[in-house]
């Protein structure tokens, strides 16, 4: 069965914190995303990679980097956590074979930034 | 850019009702539509897919018709049960945004027995 998890379902941290999100599919599929969700705003793409070790920047990029050593693994990071990053954050994965739609995605992350 | 609107909610309907989502959309070229669903604590799940002018996506007895004329990927159910429940996104991908997913704002829908 397919499957994206992520590292926690909720997060709390502190403002200027350095946040790391982890995310890890079994599909060895190609291509990984992260979106946040909120209220009203449906999902906005922070940043994509196509491969290993090659990323690129979404709608909102702004705060965050990415890192994607490994194929399975796709990594979100907030350098320096601030309160409007607060937010759900959902990962997802598709092989390159796979339409644009036949994304997977993982359960989400709720970190709170106080 | 490509852009969704779809209604905002909550929609609370009973059991049994008909139900309807409104999704309209901007998109240079010809874009695909679809509709996805997130059930509470879950990541979200790809309902239905239309890929062209009048195709009609399908499944779990959900509808929705790819309307090019009026810009609308409309979602209906006729008979929502319990387990319906759920936040319900319209989206679109096309080729001009070199096939990224374009997300409505969502809509939660509350189906009471």
């Amino acid at each position: 069965d397919v499957k994206v998890t992520q590292s926690s379902r909720y997060l709390v941290k502190r403002t200027g914190e350095k946040v790391f999100l982890e995310c890890v599919q079994d599909m060895d599929h190609e291509n990984m995303f992260w979106y946040r969700q909120d209220p009203g705003l449906g999902l906005r793409l922070i940043y994509f990679s196509y491969d290993v070790k090659m990323k690129e920047k979404g709608d909102i990029p702004e705060g965050y980097s990415v890192s994607r050593e490994k194929k399975e693994r796709f990594s979100l990071i907030l350098e320096s956590a601030s309160t409007n990053q607060t937010s759900m954050y959902l990962c997802a994965s598709r092989g390159t074979s796979g339409r644009t739609d036949e994304q997977y995605f993982g359960p989400g992350t709720r970190l709170t930034v106080t | 850019g490509d852009s969704v609107t779809q209604m905002e909610g909550p929609v609370t309907l009973s059991e049994e009702a008909f139900l309807t989502i409104n999704c309209t959309y901007t998109a240079t070229g010809y874009p695909s539509l679809f509709w996805y669903v997130q059930y509470p604590g879950e990541g979200l799940q790809l309902l239905l897919k239309a890929t062209k002018a009048d195709d009609k996506g399908s499944n779990k007895g959900f509808e929705a018709t790819y309307r090019k004329e009026t810009t609308s990927f409309h979602l209906e159910k006729g008979s929502v049960q319990v387990s319906d429940s759920a936040v319900y996104f319209c989206a679109l991908t096309s080729p001009a945004a070199g096939n990224k997913l374009t997300f409505g704002g969502g809509t939660r829908v509350l189906v009471k027995p």
